[in-house]
């Protein structure tokens, strides 16, 4: 298994601003992803972050609004730029153990944009 | 477009009864579909993975089923404890990628 963490864990920003979100992963993993939480609703994949290559992005999120770097084997970044209340969610990174396709989740950064 | 439909309504149990949740999905072929559980302001842990070639695993006090016929999961808790009680969903997968539905909360009252 693989143990998760994410900075922040919360924050509270205002629209316009950009937030940076971190996840660090205790082991070398290939790839990382992106999901965000809406309150009551499913977990929606952002995107999947391999190292060394662009991020590939899912139906309905771009790179200009959710920027996305992978400079090493156990580490990731997410930005959520330019943000307006409807950003509000909860963001988590998973990484998936290739043998299982078990994937392992961080605890999740809660994002509230006022 | 890809549905994946749970229990919409949130499950209420009593201790060491037998809890059953639903996992409906329409327009996909999921290779795999897994179960994970979700407790508040927590990520969401991995419970079982059971494969389109599968129609049946169980894992200690949990059981999961699978028809592709019909594309349904059964998730079982048998012995429900209080400890049980979060939200339980379910994902279904092709390669890497899941696809989750909205969860099912289930209480379990002692």
């Amino acid at each position: 298994s693989a143990v998760i963490s994410q900075k922040p864990s919360r924050d509270i920003c205002q629209r316009g601003t950009s937030l940076t979100i971190q996840c660090q992963v205790d082991s070398q993993v290939t790839m990382m992803f992106w999901y965000r939480q809406q309150p009551g609703q499913s977990l929606t994949l952002i995107a999947t972050a391999n190292q060394g290559s662009e991020a590939t992005y899912e139906s309905g999120f771009v790179i200009d609004k959710f920027p996305i770097s992978r400079p090493n084997l156990t580490f990731s970044t997410l930005t959520v730029s330019n943000m307006s209340p409807e950003d509000s969610s909860i963001y988590l990174c998973s990484v998936e153990d290739p043998s299982s396709y078990e994937q392992y989740f961080g605890p999740g950064t809660r994002l509230t944009v006022t | 477009s890809q549905k994946i439909e749970q229990n919409s309504e949130a499950l209420n149990i009593q201790e060491g009864k037998t809890a059953t949740l639903t996992c409906n999905y329409t327009n996909y072929s999921p290779a795999y579909l897994q179960w994970y559980r979700q407790d508040p302001g927590r990520g969401p842990v991995f419970l079982l993975l059971i494969r389109e070639n599968e129609k049946e695993k169980r894992k200690e006090r949990l059981k999961v089923t699978f028809d592709t016929t019909l594309k349904q999961s059964l998730f079982h808790i048998t012995a429900s404890q209080p400890a049980d009680s979060a939200t339980y969903l379910c994902a279904l997968g092709n390669d890497y990628k899941l696809s989750f539905g909205a969860g099912t909360t289930v209480t379990v009252r002692a």
